[in-house]
């Protein structure tokens, strides 16, 4: 079944305790995006990749970093989580010949820090 | 201005009547417009697109572009139950950079 595989899917962590959030897609997609959600604000890009080691800021990128050494996988990586990084989060995956319009979404990770 | 605008709602509308989903955005080069889905819980999946003016029909959906008011709206026929959702008009600014809307709540009563 093509699908975005995210974990995990729920994650109470405290202030400072480094995190990652790993996506993995088995579409052959080249792009790969991250976003928050939050009520009253939307989905918010925080960073996206064009094909393995290619990655760029999206609109809200402060305190995450991202990699993309393999075409499947694009974890995000929080090195000092703090409580305004309390959010849902979904990576989504995309061909790039689409204009990394017709996204396919994981299920979501809900994150929140103490 | 926030770069895609959408009334949050909710939007009640019955069973069987058309729901009427609005969506203006500010940046007048745009050329792709969308419309994900996403119900309570779960992720957005892409339920339509629309690239030139006019409407676009698909089953009980039609998308509707008018690039020179920069509007975009979905019309939903013969509402269901099941159409309950938050609905994401989605606008591809150039760069491979699709922006969301904040997305509005549909509620359709049986």
């Amino acid at each position: 079944e093509a699908q975005v595989t995210q974990n995990p899917r729920y994650l109470i962590t405290v202030t400072g305790k480094k995190l990652t959030v790993t996506c993995s897609q088995n579409m052959n997609h080249e792009y790969m995006s991250w976003y928050r959600q939050d009520p009253g604000l939307g989905l918010r890009q925080i960073y996206y990749s064009m094909n393995v080691e290619a990655t760029d800021k999206g609109d809200v990128p402060e305190g995450y970093k991202v990699s993309r050494k393999e075409k499947r996988n694009f974890p995000l990586i929080l090195e000092s989580p703090s409580p305004n990084q309390t959010s849902l989060y979904f990576c989504a995956s995309s061909l790039l010949y689409s204009g990394a319009n017709v996204l396919t979404f994981g299920a979501g990770s809900r994150l929140t820090v103490l | 201005q926030k770069e895609v605008e959408q009334n949050s709602g909710p939007l009640s509308v019955p069973e069987g009547a058309i729901a009427s989903l609005n969506c203006t955005y500010s940046d007048r080069v745009s050329q792709s417009f969308f419309w994900y889905r996403q119900y309570s819980g779960k992720s957005p999946e892409l339920i339509m697109s629309i690239y030139s003016n006019g409407d676009k029909e698909d089953g009980r959906f039609t998308a509707q572009l008018n690039k020179a008011s920069q509007y975009v709206s979905l019309l939903i026929r013969d509402s269901q139950p099941s159409d309950s959702a938050t609905y994401l008009c989605a606008v591809n600014t150039g760069f491979q950079k699709l922006v969301f809307g904040t997305g509005t709540r549909l509620l359709v009563s049986p």
